[in-house]
């Protein structure tokens, strides 16, 4: 039972572009939303994090916007650069519980 | 500075043969995860220790046990690896309460072959 959705599972996108990760979740009951960044042969780093009271949470060129109406985050990545490359997931709380990926190449 | 420290940072064993990871963590937190990623899949809950109280995951199978002998250190032990059981094996703490409003430290984890 795949509790949050994640999408695409790869994306590329060229340096100084957007890059958009969507999730989507089921459960009313989830109340924090983190996205963590991974990149090759590291564990995941939090990243950004969002409650469902606010709509919008930016930190640099991390944005995630929020919809509680249609159970849907994303994380938008704004002029995005090579080093930004990694594996990202979104993930849910109460109970920890992380979306399938999505590995982001960014070309430069 | 690493904070979450996992050895060895690659691990070959043998099919049937008992291997242990370790981590060490220089946080203080009270909250220890052992996770499993295999290759282009989410890191997947094992256990978890909140001080020395252990908390199994329902479906983590009876080969994997853990030990947390003190704050710092936690051990992951693999009593018959199958070749089903190589992976990247993460560890994590948290301050705590466990869940998902923590933030997560991950060491860099230990991929381990099974051959």
């Amino acid at each position: 039972q795949q509790q949050v959705k994640q999408s695409p599972q790869s994306l590329i996108v060229q340096k100084g572009g957007i890059s958009i990760i969507n999730c989507a979740y089921e459960n009313t009951a989830f109340d924090y939303f983190p996205w963590y960044q991974q990149f090759p042969g590291k564990g995941p780093a939090l990243l950004i994090a969002i409650r469902p009271d606010v709509s919008e949470k930016k930190e640099g060129r991390f944005t995630i916007s929020f919809n509680k109406s249609a159970k849907q985050f994303s994380l938008h990545i704004m002029d995005s650069q090579p080093g930004d490359s990694a594996t990202y997931f979104c993930a849910t709380a109460p109970r920890l519980t992380f979306g399938e990926g999505t590995q982001l190449t960014v070309n430069p | 500075d690493a904070m979450v420290i996992q050895n060895p940072r690659y691990q070959v064993t043998q099919f049937g043969k008992p291997v242990t990871l370790s981590c060490s963590q220089t946080l203080n937190h009270n909250v220890m995860y052992w996770y499993q990623q295999k290759s282009s899949q989410a890191p997947k809950l094992l256990f978890h220790y909140y001080d020395k109280d252990f908390n199994n995951e329902a479906d983590t199978p009876d080969n994997f046990q853990s030990r947390r002998p003190n704050t710092s250190f936690c051990f992951l032990d693999i009593r018959s690896p199958g070749l089903g059981d190589a992976a990247m094996y993460l560890c994590a703490t948290s301050r705590g309460p466990v869940g998902g409003y923590e933030k997560l430290f991950f060491g860099s984890g230990t991929q381990l072959s099974v051959l």
